[in-house]
């Protein structure tokens, strides 16, 4: 079993939707959790970065840590063409290992 | 400010063939990472190093060498290569410390024929 498992889509969606993206983890030492946005054909940008549990805002951006269930989301509201790219899940504990495990990433397309 | 820079973007390779990846970083971050992406897989860790004249092996290390002689710098050697080393190879760095944000080059894609 991945420490990480996402779904690899393709997700597509119209402009407008609210979209869902999740990443189920089994690390219970994972303490910090990011979301990065890869557009076709360049690096990986940093999104979301939440420590521990809970929710974090950031304007059409959610996202939510529920340590319980080892799950993580990020919540994308009206969401436009230009959200269109892979969405890749990140964790990483505080034991000094200094690395951070990735998701395989979830393509998505959001229609217009 | 430039952030991460990887030269070549792109290569060619016959089976067997040497070659070294550069990845400058103008942020005077200590931590850097190298990272393959293959279809399916995800971003896996290929050597990292926390800081100049360390390195250390991550989750797919065989086959690829590294160093870090400048803390700017961190390059990535094949020497031999083979076609399952035909990836895209992303650089990034980061801050001193258990978390920070990870800043990534735009990729080198290499062909392993």
């Amino acid at each position: 079993q991945k420490e990480v498992e996402q779904d690899p889509g393709p997700l597509s969606v119209p402009e407008g939707a609210i979209v869902s993206l999740n990443c189920t983890y089994s690390n219970s030492a994972f303490q910090y959790f990011m979301w990065y946005r890869q557009y076709s054909r360049k690096g990986p940008e940093l999104l979301m970065y939440t420590y521990s549990s809970g929710n974090k805002e950031d304007g059409r951006f959610t996202a939510q840590v529920d340590k319980s269930s080892k799950y993580i989301s990020l919540f994308i509201r009206d969401s436009q063409p230009s959200d269109s790219a892979t969405y890749l899940c990140a964790m990483g504990s505080p034991s000094g290992t200094y690395k951070y495990i990735f998701g395989t990433g979830t393509r998505l397309k959001v229609l217009a | 400010n430039a952030g991460v820079t990887q030269t070549p973007k792109f290569r060619v390779l016959k089976t067997g063939q040497s070659m070294t990846l550069l990845c400058a970083q103008d942020m005077n971050h200590e931590y850097m990472y190298w990272y393959r992406q293959d279809p399916g897989m995800g971003l896996r860790l290929i050597h990292y190093s926390v800081g100049e004249g360390t390195t250390a092996k991550g989750e797919v290390p065989d086959g690829y060498n590294v160093s870090r002689l400048k803390k700017q710098n961190f390059l990535l050697g094949l020497e031999s290569a083979a076609p399952s080393q035909t990836s895209v190879y992303f650089c990034a760095s980061r801050i001193t410390g258990t978390t920070g944000e990870l800043f990534f080059g735009e990729g080198s894609r290499l062909t392993v024929l």
